[in-house]
């Protein structure tokens, strides 16, 4: 079985400060993790994505996420917030023979000026 | 980058009627897609899944009989709601996967439907 956990479902962070998401997963074989950003009325964008090569994962946009096996976590960061990051984040798990995307309940980021 | 495009990106239709989504991989041959449900302010719900050519696998729960899916090709897979009731009004998502190694789904831009 695989699922993701992400607390908090609303995130305001000041423009300029960091940003951070918290994603921990639970997969029985090694998994494979994702991030996506969702902005209204759109689909799903990829930020980046764990694929068992380095465990610091760089993404679009400034964002990186980097994978701890011991914590079983996949944290999103960005050092600086802008005003274009508000949207929707989803932090989702694939086990490796699994083709299925397991997603977590979102994180709303909110930037306040 | 792989593209996913649905059509069409919003429909309001009347109860009792059927509605056809379609979901095209444009620039690859995808020969699994996903469709998703999402709720106001909810995560993705993964309604089934289809391989091009055979029968789709619903996942527990959603009704077969009501959410048809055909995926007759590489490219294109329809998700077709049967006598639509406002309680299916919702926002539809589609994603494909081709046959690279770590089967990547790539999204699409989502389809909202009302049904009054």
């Amino acid at each position: 079985a695989q699922s993701v956990t992400q607390l908090g479902s609303h995130v305001s962070v000041s423009e300029g400060a960091l940003v951070l998401l918290r994603c921990n997963y639970s997969s029985s074989v090694p998994p494979y993790l994702f991030w996506y950003v969702q902005y209204p009325n759109q689909g799903l964008q990829l930020l980046l994505k764990y694929t068992s090569a380095a465990t610091l994962v760089k993404g679009i946009n400034g964002f990186e996420a980097e994978f701890k096996k011991s914590e079983t976590s996949f944290h999103l960061t960005k050092p600086s917030a802008h005003m274009s990051d508000a949207a929707e984040y989803f932090c989702a798990v694939r086990s490796y023979g699994n083709n299925r995307l397991a997603f977590g309940k979102g994180n709303q980021v909110v930037v306040i000026p | 980058g792989a593209v996913v495009s649905q059509h069409p990106s919003r429909v309001i239709c009347k109860s009792g009627t059927s509605v056809k989504i379609e979901c095209r991989s444009l620039d690859f041959q995808a020969t699994t897609m996903f469709w998703y449900r999402q709720f106001p302010k909810k995560s993705l719900m993964l309604m089934a899944t289809s391989n091009e050519g055979s029968k789709a696998t619903y996942e527990q729960g959603v009704e077969k009989d009501k959410f048809l899916i055909n995926h007759a090709s590489l490219t294109l897979s329809t998700l077709t709601v049967t006598s639509a009731h406002p309680e299916d009004s919702s926002f539809y998502i589609c994603s494909a996967s081709g046959q690279d190694s770590y089967n990547e789904q790539f999204f699409g831009p989502g389809t909202r439907l009302t049904v009054l």
